[in-house]
């Protein structure tokens, strides 16, 4: 079965500074990599997304993740973060033809200081 | 286009009760997806709906159940509610294909329903 396992749990940056979220996967054949952010008090909202192509993929509101296949990475960054992104960031994976269950990480929580 | 739509927002049972939770998916979508969302465990697949199949189901308790109606309507129940069933419940809708060889359309989440059991 699909695990998707994010490094931090929390995180604290400085607006400005750059961010970088850790996340791996297990399944070693085809994925579909997503990245979703859930701001306080809204609904989870997808922030971008990889089937295949480029694996460099570019999301809403600056964010980019890059597909690393032999780390079954798909990290997410941001070059500079801002108060506004304080959040909690969930990566999420669905594995195989026939899956229809799409697995999330258990989510790291981005606290921007202003 | 209108969101996914869950109803009650709020709930509060007391343990052995059972409860009824709904969703609307997005006029289209048709295929409906759970998930129980808790501090500790993040967001945990309970089960997918497309037409009116179960095509998909995680590891919870028999207590819990769902069901999709013709108008891609799904509600789900939990029976004989516990303490550790308190948690966020979200539904979300996508418009995966009948039969998609590679599953790749994106959830669409609702606000999800809190429920608290005491």
């Amino acid at each position: 079965a699909q695990s998707v396992s994010q490094h931090n749990h929390h995180v604290i940056l400085s607006e400005a500074a750059s961010l970088e979220l850790g996340c791996n996967y297990s399944y070693g054949g085809t994925v579909n990599l997503f990245w979703y952010v859930q701001y306080p008090g809204q609904h989870l909202q997808l922030l971008l997304k990889y089937f295949s192509g480029d694996p460099l993929v570019k999301g809403i509101k600056g964010f980019e993740a890059e597909f690393i296949k032999s780390k079954f990475s798909f990290n997410l960054r941001k070059p500079s973060v801002q108060w506004s992104d304080t959040a909690e960031y969930f990566c999420a994976a669905y594995s195989g033809a026939g899956s229809y269950q799409l697995t999330f990480g258990k989510g790291t929580k981005l606290s921007v200081i202003p | 286009k209108a969101g996914v739509t869950q109803t009650p927002r709020y709930l509060i049972k007391t343990r052995g009760q059972q409860v009824t939770l709904s969703c609307s998916p997005i006029s289209g979508h048709r295929s409906v997806s759970w998930y129980q969302q808790t501090p500790g465990q993040g967001l945990q697949f309970l089960f997918e709906y497309f037409s009116e199949t179960q095509r998909n189901k995680g590891n919870f308790p028999g207590r819990f159940s769902g069901r999709q109606f013709s108008n891609s309507r799904s509600e789900m129940n939990v029976s004989t509610l516990e303490l550790g069933d308190s948690a966020l419940y979200l539904c979300a809708s996508s418009q995966t294909p009948e039969q998609a060889s590679s599953y790749n359309s994106p959830l669409h989440f609702g606000n999800g329903t809190r429920l608290t059991v005491t």
